[in-house]
């Protein structure tokens, strides 16, 4: 039981280039977030999904783009890099455990946008 | 947006200090509140999940009580050792979503 797996762990992309972040769980999950950190900011949601297919934006989407074409796999996707999104990235699932619901972390990737 | 606010947002003490700290959340509306410690380049990982008022839940010299009628929640930690040196999270669920304040950064001085 791996629990949250991202990929990479770190990254340096260049402005203007896209790529996508990895995450992965084997909980059988049906809610998965993805964060970033930020100092002095703390978490803040940048998308989430309630299940295979269903996908909503949180308090910072704007960049970014996220599918849910399984249960396990939750891609975020960096459309255009920006020096703003200069983060550490999170991804979190999570499901209910003696009648609450309980959240799960990956690892993290550190992005660098120069 | 839920607010939910966390206080100090950084304390250092020293070894075998105990101390605690605070995080306010809405008092209506409760289901849970979620207590995560995160290390220095590391992930947030659970410590309690309260979800009953009054409840008090206890992880070796750490322990949390709950209040959900005042909207809020204590963090105590007795005897602090360098290695709880951590930012503590709390978390209060919403809908689909976790709304997490900003933590208060514990340092502890040997």
């Amino acid at each position: 039981n791996a629990g949250v797996t991202q990929t990479p762990k770190f990254q340096v992309l260049k402005t203007g280039q896209s790529m996508t972040l990895q995450c992965a769980q084997d909980m059988n999950h049906e809610y998965m977030s993805w964060y970033r950190q930020d100092p002095g900011m703390g978490l803040r949601l940048i998308h989430y999904s309630v299940g295979a297919g269903i996908t909503d934006q949180g308090e910072v989407p704007n960049g970014y783009n996220v599918s849910r074409s399984t249960t396990e796999d939750f891609p975020l996707r960096l459309l255009s890099a920006a020096p703003s999104q200069t983060s550490v990235y999170f991804c979190a699932s999570s499901g209910f455990s003696g009648g609450a619901r309980e959240q799960y972390f990956g690892p993290g990737t550190r992005l660098t946008v120069t | 947006i839920l607010n939910v606010e966390q206080s100090p947002q950084s304390l250092h003490v020293q070894e075998g200090d105990s101390t605690n700290f605070t995080c306010s959340f809405p008092s209506s509306n409760f289901y849970a509140l979620h207590w995560y410690r995160w290390e220095t380049a590391k992930s947030p990982e659970a410590l309690f999940v309260m979800t009953l008022n009054g409840d008090e839940k206890k992880k070796g010299r750490i322990s949390a009580t709950l209040n959900t009628k005042e909207g809020y929640s204590y963090l105590y930690i007795k005897g602090s050792q360098p290695e709880d040196s951590a930012t503590y999270l709390c978390a209060f669920p919403g809908g689909n979503q976790f709304y997490f304040g900003t933590g208060t950064s514990l340092t502890v001085i040997p």
